[in-house]
């Protein structure tokens, strides 16, 4: 079946750091890979998607290139705000049944001014 | 108005008590799904509903039970609610292709 896996956090960072967050997927055929954000004490947002292999997905200076031959979907920023601070979930739709989305674990960031 | 709202969006509950959340969505999607995340951040599917006639079981259905009662509309409900229930709970809807989820804001339920 399909699974996602993400690297453990927290993250702490310092603000105007570099961030990067792993994530790795396992799925049959061409899955859709998206980012989402969850800040505190609200619902998942949709931050960014790539739906098919080289696409890169950006949004709000947040960037994720799908990579296929890696099976990889790593998140990075150039410069993060203390505004970053939250959870990110990476998930894909597969060609389960419905597509219906798989999620990784979560991965929380914290930036420090 | 939210595109998925959540009522409500914090109850405390005694153990043994029949309680009820619900789920409204203004996208005009088919698919509606129920999500519970417990500290530690995952989140884990309870139901999913493909369409007003479809349900079907997720991961941990187990103690909870939906009603679709319209394209619109999708309610949980804890029979008997139990502390380890205790959780937040989020309803998220999709249409069929691959455009992600909309999810609601959460509910908040603490069972004592």
């Amino acid at each position: 079946g399909n699974s996602v896996t993400q690297m453990e956090g927290p993250v702490t960072l310092s603000e105007e750091a570099f961030l990067t967050i792993n994530c790795t997927y396992t799925a049959t055929g061409y899955p859709s890979l998206f980012w989402y954000v969850q800040y505190p004490g609200e619902g998942l947002q949709l931050l960014l998607k790539a739906t098919k292999a080289d696409d890169k997905g950006s949004n709000k200076g947040f960037e994720a290139t799908y990579r296929k031959e890696t099976t990889s979907f790593h998140l990075e920023k150039g410069s993060v705000q203390v505004s970053d601070s939250a959870v990110y979930f990476c998930a894909l739709t597969g060609n389960n049944a419905g597509n219906m989305l798989t999620f990784g674990g979560g991965t929380r960031l914290m930036v420090k001014p | 108005d939210a595109d998925v709202t959540q009522t409500p969006r914090n109850r405390i509950t005694k153990t043994g008590k029949r309680i009820m959340l619900e789920c409204s969505q203004t996208k005009g999607h088919d698919r509606m799904y129920w999500y519970r995340q417990d500290p530690g951040l995952g989140l884990r599917l309870i139901y999913y509903s493909f369409d007003v006639k479809d349900i079907n079981k997720g991961e941990i259905s187990d103690g909870y039970s939906v009603s679709r009662q319209a394209q619109a509309k999708f309610s949980l409900s804890l029979e008997s609610a139990i502390p380890n229930q205790t959780a937040l709970y989020f309803c998220a809807t999709s249409d069929s292709g691959t455009h992600g989820y909309t999810f609601g804001s959460g509910t908040r339920l603490t069972v004592v």
